[in-house]
């Protein structure tokens, strides 16, 4: 099952501009992590962000966590046009074992140049 | 980082034929892998959780005996979609995680894009 909505759901800008997307999730979590999907390929990594964490940036990238409102914000700056791609959060629940990632829906990023 | 590999990428298949995909830890070690399924611009939806050496662990809605599902090594999980129809046309992803039992990063493969006629 889905565990969120990212918002928005579809996101368009010009080269140079900041990209912000949000995320919110139902349940308690371990962490949140974004992905990046190109079109038809994998998912590659971004960034993991503890729930004990508020902020981390790694690069042009800046994620936020707010665990009192279930809700987590990916910002990228000064995109370019290879940024063009679909972006997911996912989460892990607080339960210990294997457990997998849950998706949410993903908010497709179109970078113009 | 971690590799995971998948194959074959793109396959084409008649309705009512099976068809099998492979996923591939290249350089760790994975006791669990997880297999996905995207619909044309949706996001994954988790369909089992692949675990080495035993029975895999399929989610509520998934049919276990469609969706075969063997993970007979530490580095090599297969998913075959037995009798495919049209409607199993998808992109199915799997991941694996290097560390057992832990909650951190999943590395993916490439994908499968399926396409039964």
């Amino acid at each position: 099952s889905q565990q969120g909505e990212e918002d928005p759901q579809a996101l368009s800008i010009q080269e140079g501009e900041n990209a912000t997307m949000n995320c919110s999730y139902k349940t308690s979590i371990n962490n949140l992590q974004w992905y990046r999907q190109n079109s038809g390929r994998g998912l590659v990594h971004l960034i993991l962000i503890r729930s004990n964490e508020r902020e981390k940036h790694s690069g042009r990238l800046r994620v936020t966590l707010d665990t009192s409102k279930k809700s987590s914000s990916l910002l990228i700056t000064a995109s370019r046009a290879a940024d063009t791609a679909s972006y997911f959060c996912a989460t892990v629940s607080r339960n210990s074992g294997n457990t997998p990632l849950v998706f949410g829906k993903g908010t497709r990023l179109s970078v113009i140049a | 980082g971690a590799v995971v590999s998948q194959h074959p990428s793109r396959v084409i298949c008649k309705s009512g034929t099976s068809v099998k995909i492979e996923c591939r830890s290249l350089d760790f070690q994975a006791t669990t892998m997880f297999w996905y399924r995207q619909f044309p611009k949706q996001s994954l939806m988790l369909m089992a959780t692949s675990n080495e050496g035993s029975k895999a662990t399929y989610e509520q809605g998934v049919e276990k005996d469609k969706f075969l599902i063997n993970h007979a090594s530490l580095t090599l999980s297969t998913l075959t979609v037995t009798s495919a129809h049209p409607e199993d046309s998808s992109f199915y992803i799997c991941s694996a995680r290097k560390l057992a039992g832990g909650v951190g990063e999943l590395f993916f493969g490439e994908g499968s894009r399926l396409t039964v006629l």
